[in-house]
């Protein structure tokens, strides 16, 4: 069964400091995508990065790394300095191949960034 | 802005009202969704249309009544709702619903069950 554990519940940080946030998942697919998204206060869910199972490549976008590694089934996110604007709710998810894009989604990290 | 908008933002409604929500879309994309999430919790999938037809309904309590009139447009009819029913409603959308691409989700509608 498909399964993402997102382990850290809540993390609280100053401006300006690096914070990773984990996630570990399970499936018994050798072909699937992974996720992250973030949800500010105002609801809506807003994509970051979709990463497929043969691509481990990490991938860096500005302030954004993300760092997938197969071997421990873990897909962990990285904010490099942060700032107040990425407070938020944090999700991994994990979506089958062909099955009408069903996502399977971890608990979610919030992420407090104190001035 | 979101490219997928839901309305009403907030609703209100009693254990006995009829209500709407609605989800929108104007990206081409043949797969809709409806999710439901509660306070501090992951979204939780309700129901999947692809190419207008339901796909994926999870078990999801008669109460509760999806309609896709056209591509576009994402309807989740409301009935006899519980308190518990109160929640984050959020529409998604995505190109096929086979591709494993990104969903598109919408800002939400708060739901109050009173």
């Amino acid at each position: 069964a498909q399964k993402v554990t997102q382990a850290q519940t809540e993390i609280s940080v100053v401006e300006k400091e690096d914070v990773t946030l984990d996630c570990v998942y399970e499936t018994r697919d050798t072909t699937y995508y992974l996720f992250w998204y973030k949800q500010p206060p105002s609801g809506e869910l807003v994509f970051l990065i979709r990463r497929n199972s043969f691509d481990e490549q990490n991938e860096i976008s500005g302030r954004y790394s993300w760092n997938f590694q197969k071997s421990t089934s873990s897909f962990n996110f990285t904010i490099t300095a942060s700032q107040v604007v990425d407070s938020a709710v944090y999700f991994c998810a994990l979506s089958e191949v062909g099955n009408f894009n069903k996502f399977y989604f971890g608990s979610g990290t919030k992420l407090n960034v104190k001035p | 802005d979101t490219e997928v908008t839901q309305t009403p933002k907030h609703l209100v409604m009693g254990m006995t009202n009829k209500k709407s929500l609605k989800c929108e879309q104007h990206m081409g994309h043949r797969a809709m969704y409806w999710y439901k999430q509660k306070a501090k919790k992951p979204p939780e999938l309700m129901f999947v249309y692809s190419y207008e037809k339901l796909s994926i309904n999870e078990s999801v309590p008669s109460r509760f009544s999806p309609e896709c009139p056209n591509s576009s447009l994402l309807n989740l009819h409301l009935h006899a709702l519980q308190p518990e029913d109160s929640a984050l409603y959020l529409c998604a959308s995505s190109e096929t619903g086979y591709d494993t691409g990104e969903l598109f989700f919408g800002e939400g509608s708060r739901l109050t069950v009173l």
